[in-house]
């Protein structure tokens, strides 16, 4: 069964800590996205990868930085984390060009005090 | 700005009933997609319709992608407790992409 995990499930981080969360696909895909779900805003698009070592700002990249080295792997960075960035986090990776669509991981519900 | 407004953003039915769900845009879309999200999870992916006018059944599920291609919508006959969730529409802006635009959604209730 194909899928997209996300190394945590919940996480609890104090204000100002570096924080990284992990995503693992095992689909071969080239493209690889990080959101923020949070009530009445639906998903919003920190950052994108269509390819290793690339990546693309997406509506709301302030204070995240990504890493793409691998294929398989896309890493989100809180470089100081604010109380702001509690959020519901998902990865999701897709194929290129074919119109199917994203699979999700599970999600990281951060809480940031 | 692309935009895709859901409604009703909210809905609680009994179970058996029928049930319809927007999904809206002054855009134009290459594809569009439905998921459903359960509490606590990612959404899963339910069907990609691409064509003007195109209908697609899964199952209870009826959606259907406008003929202009800017809206589509979500029809569950026969609601069951299961069919609990969020419902996602996203659109594809342009042909071949990989970046997909979403609506705001709407969270279904049903009853037993």
């Amino acid at each position: 069964d194909v899928k997209v995990t996300q190394s945590s499930r919940y996480l609890v981080k104090r204000t100002g800590e570096k924080v990284f969360l992990e995503c693992v696909q095992d689909m071969d895909h080239e493209n690889m996205f990080w959101y923020r779900q949070d009530p009445g805003l639906g998903l919003r698009l920190i950052y994108f990868s269509y390819d290793v070592k690339m990546k693309e700002k997406g509506d709301i990249p302030e204070g995240y930085s990504v890493s793409r080295e691998k294929k398989e792997r896309f890493s989100l960075i809180l470089e100081s984390a604010s109380t702001n960035q509690t959020s519901m986090y998902l990865c999701a990776s897709s194929a290129p060009n074919d119109g199917t669509g994203y699979t999700f991981g599970s999600g990281t519900r951060l809480t940031v005090v | 700005t692309q935009l895709l407004e859901q409604s009703p953003q909210f809905l609680s039915i009994q179970e058996g009933e029928n049930l319809t769900v927007y999904c809206n845009s002054s855009s134009v879309f290459s594809s569009l997609q439905w998921y459903r999200q359960e509490p606590g999870e990612g959404p899963v992916l339910l069907v990609t319709v691409v064509t003007g006018g195109e209908v697609k059944k899964l199952k209870r599920l009826t959606f259907q992608f406008g003929d202009a291609r800017k809206d589509s919508s979500l029809h569950i006959t026969a609601a069951q407790p299961g069919d609990t969730g969020l419902y996602l529409c996203a659109g594809g802006a342009t042909s071949g992409t990989y970046k997909y635009i979403f609506g705001t959604g709407t969270r279904l209730k049903v009853l037993a």
